[in-house]
């Protein structure tokens, strides 16, 4: 069955530091990976997402994630993070042809020290 | 509407009574989701729509648990005889159509609280 692991319940990051969040994903075939953010009080926000290509993909706000096949890993990343960026982070899987839906690690809670 | 409504935002409810969140898709989006998210955990896939079909309910985690759509409009997600366990963040997302090649967007939610 498909899966996603985050290993990181809740990360802590001083404002202008380096960020990445582990993702690990179980599927049989090549997966459709995606980050998603959750901000307090806002609905989730698509960071990016991986289909096929390059596997180092860009997506919004400068984060950015690369697809290792050999690790089953799709983690995230960013130079310099910013004191917005405080929300909680949900990596995905999508299994091919069942309509879209999306199975969701357990999320990783973001907060940045001043 | 400019994104996807969910109504109501809060609900507490009384273990044993049934309860009814409703989601208004962004107009046009064919395909519509909904997520249920338990405190400290990641979203769990309810139901999806594909107009007023439901092509997946695999996620439904009773037959208390049912859903309906309306066309491709408003969806329902009624709870039945409400237990403390279905107390979580009930996510609804719509999408164009339901393909991994349309972005999902999602509502915010409504929280569920059984005492």
């Amino acid at each position: 069955a498909q899966s996603v692991t985050q290993p990181d319940i809740h990360i802590t990051v001083s404002e202008g530091a380096s960020l990445e969040l582990r993702c690990n994903y179980s599927y049989g075939a090549t997966p459709y990976l995606f980050w998603y953010v959750q901000s307090p009080g806002q609905g989730l926000q698509l960071l990016l997402k991986y289909f096929s290509g390059d596997t180092l993909v860009q997506g919004i706000k400068g984060f950015e994630a690369e697809f290792k096949r050999s690790q089953s890993s799709f983690n995230l990343r960013k130079p310099s993070v910013h004191w917005s960026d405080a929300a909680e982070y949900f990596c995905a899987v999508a299994p091919l042809n069942q309509g879209g839906k999306l199975i969701f690690g357990q999320g990783t809670e973001l907060s940045v020290k001043p | 509407g400019a994104g996807v409504s969910q109504s109501p935002s809060n609900k507490v409810t009384e273990k044993g009574k049934d309860v009814e969140l409703r989601c208004d898709p962004i107009s046009g989006h064919t395909a519509l989701y909904w997520y249920r998210q338990r405190l400290g955990q990641g979203l769990e896939f309810l139901i999806y729509f594909q107009g007023n079909s439901a092509p997946d309910k695999s996620g439904l985690p009773s037959d208390r648990f049912s859903a309906e759509r309306t066309g491709e409009s408003v969806s329902t997600l009624t709870i039945q005889r409400t237990q403390q366990e279905d107390s979580a963040v009930y996510l609804c997302a719509s999408s164009l159509v339901p393909s991994l090649n349309t972005e999902a967007f999602f509502g915010q939610g409504t929280r569920l609280t059984v005492v």
